[in-house]
């Protein structure tokens, strides 16, 4: 089994709001990712976990902020968006960073 | 970082027809990968192909590391091969996986 469940498929979510998505494998994979996608344009990183620690940031504004409660889960917990962080969000998971990664379906985020 | 460049952008494809897809990278790799990202934003993965070839079905992949480039070959398409195609590397002194900018494929019936 190769599979990365994401939920939810889609979100819309308000400014003020306070949304998370969920990230979740059952491969034993040990380093976890946040990707996020505009429209025509190829993943871009946002974060990396190894052994359930942070272990990349991009940089990301903090009103994205993530969480790997075990081996299994990933979140990103999301305040106070703005509209230009509609994107699709995409998880992925490996055995190690240097190996072959498996992508969820994501989630389709508008930010009205 | 490493960079990584795709050729073409764009490919119009008649169906049946063959391709060949381009992956570029400026340095030496311990990962890369290729997929295929269908219209509803699911990456596929393709191929894991730090070097060497591979095959399966209509898709074959090679990868030769010490000229830092890999290929994609898509023989007899069909019009589900539409998509855009990623070429994605791991760099070896980098620890993420870095995007391409992808080839949109469209495969006309």
């Amino acid at each position: 089994d190769t599979e990365v469940t994401q939920t939810p498929k889609h979100l819309v979510m308000g400014m003020t709001n306070k949304k998370s998505l969920k990230c979740e494998q059952h491969m034993g994979h040990r380093a976890m990712y946040w990707y996020k996608q505009k429209a025509k344009k190829p993943p871009e990183l946002m974060f990396v976990y190894s052994y359930e620690k942070l272990s990349i940031n991009e940089s990301v504004p903090s009103r994205f902020s993530p969480e790997c409660p075990n081996s299994s889960l990933l979140n990103l917990h999301l305040h106070a968006l703005q509209p230009e962080d509609s994107a699709l969000y995409l998880c992925a998971s490996s055995w190690n960073l240097a190996t072959e990664a498996f992508f969820g379906q994501g989630t389709r985020l508008t930010v009205v | 970082g490493i960079q990584v460049e795709q050729s073409p952008p764009d490919l119009i494809l008649q169906e049946g027809a063959n391709s060949t897809l381009r992956c570029n990278f400026s340095d030496s790799v311990n990962n890369l990968q290729w997929f295929h990202q269908n219209p509803w934003g699911q990456l596929i993965n393709l191929f894991y192909i730090p070097s060497g070839t591979k095959q399966n079905g209509r898709l074959s992949a090679t990868t030769v590391a010490t000229e830092r480039y890999s290929l994609l070959y898509i023989s007899s398409s069909q019009t589900t091969d539409s998509g855009v195609y990623f070429c994605a590397v791991v760099g070896a002194a980098g620890n993420k996986l870095t995007f391409g900018g992808g080839t949109r494929v469209l495969v006309k019936p």
